[in-house]
């Protein structure tokens, strides 16, 4: 299962662009990178998931470099209401993975 | 997007009592569940993984016998505290991915407080 190392903490203001970097050095070739954000006492939501280069929805992006050992989670344009707990997971779409989650990012947005 | 509810949010209890938590998929089948137990300022610890018709697998540490969970169905999903002590508080929190889709997409239930006095 490949470990993932994120910073614990990242503070930033209202409408900044915020980057949440995640490394997963034993990334397998079958592996994806998903992110989840939690809000306390609520359980987890996913926000995106990629494989490799680029993917965009309407939250977030998500950039993968080619070696994919590290993921970056970009959230434009920040508000108070993104202040939350960002974790990165990485495993296969399989029924054998495991979700299991690491400390987590907590994003502290300023007016 | 796909649902999952739990029930009940916030249980309180004294100290020996047992406690049922439900968890449900409202809109699509999940042969497998994933329960989780988070202390205040810590990430989510995995207890266990829950099988539709089959018996759960406990991760390490956890006590099968006090941590009781049934899946008997492919929409729920119930965790069982029994004996409850204060040290068992915590919050609960079920997940799922939707049968046949990908395990890296979970959806989450809101989670439920559990206070033992």
């Amino acid at each position: 299962l490949a470990k993932t190392t994120q910073p614990i903490s990242m503070d930033s203001y209202e409408g900044q662009e915020v980057n949440i970097t995640c490394s997963h050095n034993n990334i397998a070739t079958n592996d994806y990178i998903t992110w989840y954000q939690q809000f306390p006492s609520q359980g987890p939501r996913f926000i995106i998931q990629g494989y490799k280069t680029k993917v965009t929805n309407e939250v977030a992006s998500l950039f993968i470099p080619a070696d994919r050992k590290s993921s970056t989670l970009s959230l434009p344009r920040v508000s108070l209401s993104d202040t939350a707990v960002y974790y990165c997971l990485v495993g296969d779409s399989g029924g054998s993975y495991i979700p299991t989650f690491g400390r987590g990012t907590s994003l502290i947005v300023h007016p | 997007g796909a649902v999952v509810s739990q029930h009940p949010s916030r249980v309180i209890c004294k100290s020996g009592t047992s406690v049922k938590i439900e968890c449900r998929s409202l809109d699509f089948q999940a042969t497998t569940m994933f329960w989780y137990r988070q202390f205040p300022k810590q990430s989510l610890m995995l207890m266990a993984t829950s099988n539709e018709g089959s018996k759960a697998t406990y991760e390490q540490g956890v006590e099968k016998d006090k941590f009781l969970i049934n899946h008997a169905s492919l929409t729920l999903s119930t965790l069982t505290v029994t004996s409850a002590h204060p040290e068992d508080s915590s919050f609960y929190i079920c997940s799922a991915p939707m049968a046949g889709g990908s395990y890296n997409e979970q959806f989450f239930g809101p989670g439920t407080r559990l206070t033992v006095l």
